[in-house]
């Protein structure tokens, strides 16, 4: 299996240009999870699918959407980029029938300028 | 969720125990204290969580006090790849909706 992974790795944006950021499991999990990370913080939650075909907004939502594609994959995208958004974004799972464990993808570093 | 306090950092000495403690003391008796760590910014990495009771597993043992506010996380052998940041959270068990919120975690150095 290969977890939770995430594409790009690295991204840069201008302002104002849009972009998706794409993540896919493979572990059958039910939920799945977006947070963002800026320099020296924890992780605060941006959007998260309890399941396929629901999607509810977490801690920080704006500025950004979703989209609960399938089972498998939930994007992200931003439409119009700010430098407020260059974070390092992580994308995260759980099945939420035995949900102790979140599992977390690799992180897509965004950098606005 | 609960709110949970750690201190910023603390170091050890490898091959020592490191005791990472972390103050809950709203916590709520349906609430389950989780540990995750964070190595060198990659994604976060559940550890252990537990109740009230004390629990062990392959990682690190989570020791409880008594009356649920306070917890220590244990790593028996602290190795250098022990490094990370370690966020102490609590949440209710099951649940998509019951996220996790993360602190600024616990900023562990092992060194040599």
């Amino acid at each position: 299996n290969a977890g939770v992974t995430q594409t790009p790795k690295f991204q840069v944006l201008k302002t104002g240009q849009s972009m998706t950021l794409q993540c896919a499991q493979d572990m059958n999990h039910n939920s799945m999870y977006w947070y963002r990370q800026d320099p020296g913080m924890g992780l605060r939650l941006i959007y998260y699918s309890a399941s396929e075909g629901t999607t509810d907004k977490g801690e920080v939502p704006n500025g950004y959407n979703v989209s609960r594609l399938n089972k498998r994959e939930f994007s992200l995208r931003l439409e119009s980029a700010a430098p407020s958004q260059t974070s390092v974004y992580f994308c995260a799972s759980i099945n939420s029938g035995n949900s102790y464990e979140q599992y977390f993808g690799p992180g897509t570093r965004l950098t606005v300028t | 969720d609960a709110k949970t306090t750690q201190p910023p950092s603390m170091d050890c000495a490898e091959g020592r125990a490191a005791n990472l403690p972390c103050n809950h003391s709203t916590i709520s008796g349906n609430e389950y204290v989780y540990w995750y760590r964070q190595i060198h910014s990659q994604g976060p990495q559940y550890i252990i969580h537990g109740l009230k009771n004390n629990e062990t597993n392959e990682m690190a043992s989570l020791i409880i006090t008594e009356d649920r506010k306070s917890s220590t996380l244990i790593l028996p052998h602290a190795t250098l790849r022990d490094t990370a940041v370690y966020y102490c959270i609590v949440r209710l068990y099951t649940g998509a909706n019951s996220k996790l919120t993360f602190g600024k975690g616990i900023t562990l150095s092992v060194r040599p």
